[in-house]
């Protein structure tokens, strides 16, 4: 158990729709991050939160965004869904605010689109 | 752009034989360059991480080679076990925000 806490495990919706991902970190750690997974696309960055401050970004669509909370969980909302957003969602969380420490991923959310 | 090219994309070893993954990188600003461990429904999990000050570091019957001139790391798995059967990341990262890249994923699987 790596103390990363994603919720829902499985999702199923249609296109056009929005969706929202909720990712606890293991405490102590101020540092988010949100990695998409399809099977031909290994593990893409999109983006990355530290402290409640968006830190960086990477292959996000303009119909996804995220923010981080106070009490350090964060929410991925991906709108206007389409077939090809059909992917597991990773949260991983650190403690450094840069990226050279380890980082805890969660279990994922597998959402499908139909 | 893939800043961290990873191969083979997928592996067959017999239990007992030797999984090798090669991973390559462009950016020489990289100074941590990790593994992880995917099995299926789970997360990737850090196996053993490498440093560019040495050229290998083993942990039991893994480890990471790593060529800084080449910009190119390995990893080896040593008397492969079937329970070493996963998808296997490498990664890169230079210390700065979201520079942590992943390569696309190796399969392996181990016959008994």
């Amino acid at each position: 158990d790596s103390g990363v806490t994603q919720t829902p495990k499985h999702l199923i919706t249609a296109t056009g729709q929005r969706v929202t991902l909720r990712c606890s970190p293991r405490s102590g750690d101020l540092s988010v991050y949100w990695y998409q997974q399809s099977l031909d696309q290994g593990l893409q960055f999109l983006i990355q939160y530290y402290n409640g401050e968006e830190r960086a970004k990477g292959n996000i669509l303009e119909r996804f965004s995220a923010q981080q909370f106070p009490d350090l969980h964060s929410e991925l909302n991906l709108s206007s869904l389409e077939l090809g957003d059909s992917a597991l969602y990773f949260c991983a969380s650190s403690v450094a605010p840069g990226n050279t420490g380890e980082l805890f991923f969660g279990e994922g959310s597998r959402l499908t689109v139909l | 752009q893939q800043q961290v090219k990873q191969s083979p994309q997928s592996l067959i070893v017999q239990k007992g034989g030797i999984s090798i993954i090669n991973c390559a990188y462009e950016n020489t600003a990289f100074d941590y360059f990790p593994w992880y461990q995917q099995f299926p429904g789970k997360g990737p999990a850090l196996l053993i991480a490498i440093r560019p000050d040495v050229s290998e570091k083993k942990e039991g019957r893994f480890t990471i080679s790593f060529n800084k001139s080449a910009k190119q790391f390995s990893l080896h798995i040593m008397d492969s076990q079937p329970g070493d059967s996963a998808t296997y990341f490498c990664a890169a990262s230079d210390g700065s925000w979201g520079k942590f890249q992943f390569g696309a994923g190796t399969q392996v699987v181990v016959t008994p």
